[in-house]
């Protein structure tokens, strides 16, 4: 079975201050780990997948298979970071979320 | 150019009431999906459908019922609607394989009341 943990539901920091979002995974297969953003009231966007390793808006996640984490990383937060963050783990025909961290990010 | 398009996005009715929430993507995609988000802003799963074939089913209560007349489309029809339903409501999808990203609709918003 396939579960993702994001151990946080609250994260508030200040606007200037690194952030990082945990998340870790359980999955047997060769993952696909995703970080999904949903600002106030409107859909899911893709932020990150780990295997583009890109950085997108400032944010970075790498796949720790080892610590089976991918915890994202931003080293200066933006007051329009603020929103809620999900973490997704994808196998053929499904996409399993984490329970999702809101972020805050205080001026 | 609206990628993922579901309709409504606000819904109220009442309890006992039977609603449709309609999904049409324009990707290509030959998977799509259902997921509910909560009061409490948990995402779950709740169908998949490739190529019209229903794929995952994650014991949702058979009030609910998907309906894929072809790939571009899957519906979602609910009898019955009791307030627990109510949620967020999102429509997805992807062509299926490594790394291929799901994308979302803007989530139809459920109200029972």
């Amino acid at each position: 079975a396939q579960r993702v943990t994001q151990p946080e539901k609250l994260l508030s920091v200040f606007k200037g201050a690194p952030v990082e979002l945990k998340c870790n995974y359980s999955y047997s297969g060769s993952p696909e780990l995703f970080w999904y953003v949903q600002y106030s009231r409107q859909r899911l966007q893709l932020l990150l997948r780990h295997i583009s390793r890109e950085s997108i808006k400032g944010f970075t996640a790498d796949l720790n298979k080892g610590e089976t984490s991918f915890h994202l990383k931003k080293p200066f937060a933006q007051e329009e970071d603020s929103a809620m963050y999900y973490c997704a783990l994808g196998s053929n025909y499904k996409l399993t979320f984490g329970k999702g961290t809101l972020l805050t990010v205080n001026p | 150019d609206t990628a993922v398009s579901q309709t409504p996005k606000y819904l109220v009715t009442q309890m006992g009431n039977d609603k449709s929430i309609k999904c049409e993507q324009n990707l290509g995609h030959d998977t799509m999906y259902w997921y509910k988000q909560d009061s409490k802003k948990f995402l779950k799963i709740m169908f998949s459908y490739n190529n019209k074939e229903l794929i995952i089913n994650e014991t949702v209560p058979n009030r609910f019922s998907p309906k894929s007349p072809d790939k571009a489309h899957l519906n979602l029809h609910i009898n019955s609607l009791e307030l627990g339903d109510s949620a967020v409501y999102f429509c997805a999808s992807n062509q299926v394989g490594s790394g291929n990203t799901i994308y979302f609709g803007e989530g139809s918003w459920l109200t029972v009341v």
